[in-house]
């Protein structure tokens, strides 16, 4: 079966912080995405990842094929990165997402 | 439109009843998805578009649940005879072609259900 699971599930920082969010996957996703869910419920693609590493301003996404793990990392936080962070696995040729739980990020001032 | 959209964003009914949620995908995209988001869970796969043809449907839990495309581009999923346990946020994605395709599907904002 496919699964996908994150951590923390929830997480308080302080304006500033270097904030990491870790996503675990199995046998069979072939391509990882980050999420953002915002408190008004709306959801937005941040990155799709096979391999490597990308990077969106102060958001990076990184990924590790072998060990089956990605993580989401916001340098600088803000509060206005409150939101959140959900992973999600696809397999190959579909967009038949596969979402973990999310992790609620909460940014304090 | 610029974005998916989706009606009704609230809607309450009571056990029993039937509902239709409607979503409108972004002009062009081939794919369209129907997720459900129980509070506090991920979304949870419902069902896929591709075009008019339903690809897959093995996420609908039992024979209450129906979606069609028609034409290809709107789809409704239907929900009869309403349970409290259908209460969730009913969400649509949808994805452009696969040769414009970086990967990323558009949501929508989400149809919220309650069942009383």
């Amino acid at each position: 079966k496919n699964e996908v699971e994150q951590s923390p599930q929830n997480l308080t920082a302080q304006e500033g912080e270097f904030i990491t969010i870790n996503c675990s996957y199995s046998v069979g996703i072939s391509a990882l995405h980050w999420l953002q869910q915002h408190p008004g419920g709306g959801i937005v693609s941040l990155f799709m990842l096979s391999s490597g590493k990308k990077k969106h301003g102060r958001l990076i996404a990184t990924i590790n094929i072998q060990e089956k793990h990605s993580s989401l990392h916001i340098t600088a936080s803000h509060p206005r990165d409150s939101a959140v962070y959900i992973c999600a696995g696809s397999t190959s040729g579909t967009y038949k997402y596969i979402f973990g739980t999310g992790t609620r990020l909460k940014v304090l001032a | 439109g610029a974005g998916v959209s989706q009606s009704p964003r609230y809607k309450v009914t009571k056990r029993g009843q039937d509902v239709a949620l409607r979503c409108d995908p972004i002009s062009g995209h081939v794919s369209l998805y129907w997720y459900r988001q129980a509070l506090g869970q991920g979304p949870e796969f419902l069902t896929y578009f591709n075009y008019e043809a339903q690809q897959d449907k093995s996420g609908l839990p039992n024979d209450r649940f129906s979606a069609e495309r028609p034409e290809g581009s709107i789809s409704t999923l239907t929900i009869q005879r309403t349970e409290q346990r259908d209460s969730a946020m009913y969400r649509c994605a949808s994805s452009p072609p696969s040769g414009d395709n970086t990967g990323e599907l558009f949501f929508g904002e989400g149809s919220r259900l309650t069942v009383l």
